[in-house]
């Protein structure tokens, strides 16, 4: 079966400090991953998404960037985080192909002070 | 501009009666349709889907309703029990993508 990691859970940070929050999927090949960001109170906003290895797509322009080093392996990353970072950062994958249903992980949650 | 609409915020509903959530959605190019329910500090958990083709979808307690015309979808509970209370999302697909645009939420209160 399939399963996916994020670490960390939660994370406190300062502002102007980097960021880096790693996502794995386990027991499938060539997943479609994804970041997203909820903001207290807020919908999930689609951040970044990558179907294959160096393949990433933006959604939002911000003060985030993202990297597929290993095909299972999603990374969100930031050279200087901003108080608006702050948020519930979820990954999701889907397998390839059409009308497939997309998978969480537990999620990280990012405050910046 | 938001595509895919939840406009109701919260729903509160008696335990044994039927939850209905509500989503809207503007763009006609989206194919595929998903609602997830959500837990505080946890990630969304999948419920059921529905594809464009089809205008029911049923698994269990829950079912997706597709008004194409309308451009509206439903997920109805029954019956609702108190461990469905939580936030439930909808998202949609756009035809030939891979990005899924999600609604803002609705908090369901299922009352014993």
């Amino acid at each position: 079966s399939q399963t996916i990691h994020q670490w960390p859970a939660t994370l406190v940070q300062p502002v102007g400090s980097p960021l880096s929050l790693e996502c794995t999927v386990e027991g499938t090949s060539n997943p479609n991953l994804y970041w997203y960001r909820q903001a207290a109170g807020r919908g999930l906003q689609l951040l970044f998404y990558s179907v294959g290895i160096g393949q990433i797509s933006s959604e939002v322009p911000q003060n985030l960037s993202a990297s597929r080093p290993q095909d299972r392996q999603f990374i969100l990353s930031s050279k200087k985080l901003l108080l608006s970072d702050s948020g519930f950062y979820l990954c999701a994958w889907t397998p390839g192909g059409p009308n497939n249903e997309q998978f969480f992980g537990p999620g990280t949650r990012l405050t910046v002070l | 501009d938001q595509q895919v609409k939840q406009n109701s915020p919260s729903l509160s509903v008696q335990e044994g009666r039927i939850s209905i959530l509500n989503c809207d959605y503007t763009n006609s190019m989206f194919d595929y349709f998903l609602w997830y329910k959500k837990y505080p500090a946890e990630g969304p958990t999948f419920l059921i889907s529905i594809s464009s083709i089809k205008d029911k979808n049923e698994d269990g307690r829950f079912t997706v309703f597709l008004n194409k015309s309308a451009k509206h979808l439903s997920l109805h509970i029954v019956p609702s029990q108190p461990g469905d209370s939580a936030v439930y999302f909808c998202a949609a697909r756009k035809s030939g993508t891979y990005k899924y645009i999600f609604g803002t939420g609705t908090r369901l209160k299922v009352l014993a």
